[in-house]
């Protein structure tokens, strides 16, 4: 079955501290690779994805992933937290359509 | 980047009554589009995929008769919820892509925050 794993439902970092947000997939091939930010009642915002090539991809605000296909996982990080970042995290695969994560809300103290 | 963009973004309608969502690719033609359901703090769930000029692909469990996807443009995409229920009430998605995934992205619209009374 295909499925997208995103273990952690709440994550709370101090602001300036790092972030690793884990996500994990079940698929018959290797897919695409996505991460979304999402805010309160607002749409998905790409914030990097990975079809081929290098495993280290970058995205925009300072975000970046790697792919490891030996561990089937996606983890997002970024050196240095803001503020700003505190929303919805989705992690999503597929190749002709998307399956989402569950999502891991990041909350950001200062 | 490209836009997508969705109409209304909230909406409040009685139960037995229609109402229908505009999803719109403002600076591109959109090939295929989607619709995803979000419920409260859970993930999207994908309910259909429309192709320009076909029919859209349902998802299992979501009944076609009741979600009518009309893709009649390159750039306009709709979902009518007919005869809503308050078990309806939900955030409604969109996204549009150009080309394939892998050779491009899917852009998302802001949402559709639809409530049912």
């Amino acid at each position: 079955a295909q499925s997208v794993t995103q273990p952690d439902i709440h994550i709370t970092v101090s602001e300036g501290a790092s972030l690793e947000l884990r996500c994990n997939y079940s698929y018959g091939a290797t897919p695409y690779l996505f991460w979304y930010v999402q805010s309160p009642g607002q749409g998905l915002q790409l914030l990097l994805k990975y079809f081929s090539g290098d495993t280290l991809v970058q995205g925009i605000k300072g975000f970046e992933a790697e792919f490891k296909r030996s561990q089937s996982s996606f983890n997002l990080r970024k050196p240095s937290v803001h503020w700003s970042d505190a929303a919805e995290y989705f992690c999503a695969v597929g190749t002709d359509k998307l399956i989402f994560g569950t999502g891991t809300r990041l909350q950001v103290f200062p | 980047g490209a836009v997508v963009s969705q109409h209304p973004s909230r909406v409040i309608c009685k139960s037995g009554t229609s109402v229908k969502i505009e999803c719109r690719s403002l600076d591109f033609q959109a090939t295929t589009m989607f619709w995803y359901r979000q419920f409260p703090k859970k993930s999207l769930m994908l309910m259909a995929t429309s192709n320009e000029g076909s029919k859209a692909t349902y998802e299992q469990g979501v009944e076609k008769d009741k979600f009518l996807i009309n893709h009649a443009s390159l750039t306009l995409s709709t979902l009518t919820v007919t005869s809503a229920h308050p078990e309806d009430s939900s955030f409604y998605i969109c996204s549009a892509s150009r080309g394939r995934m892998g050779d491009t992205e899917a852009f998302f619209g802001q949402g559709t925050r639809l409530t049912v009374v």
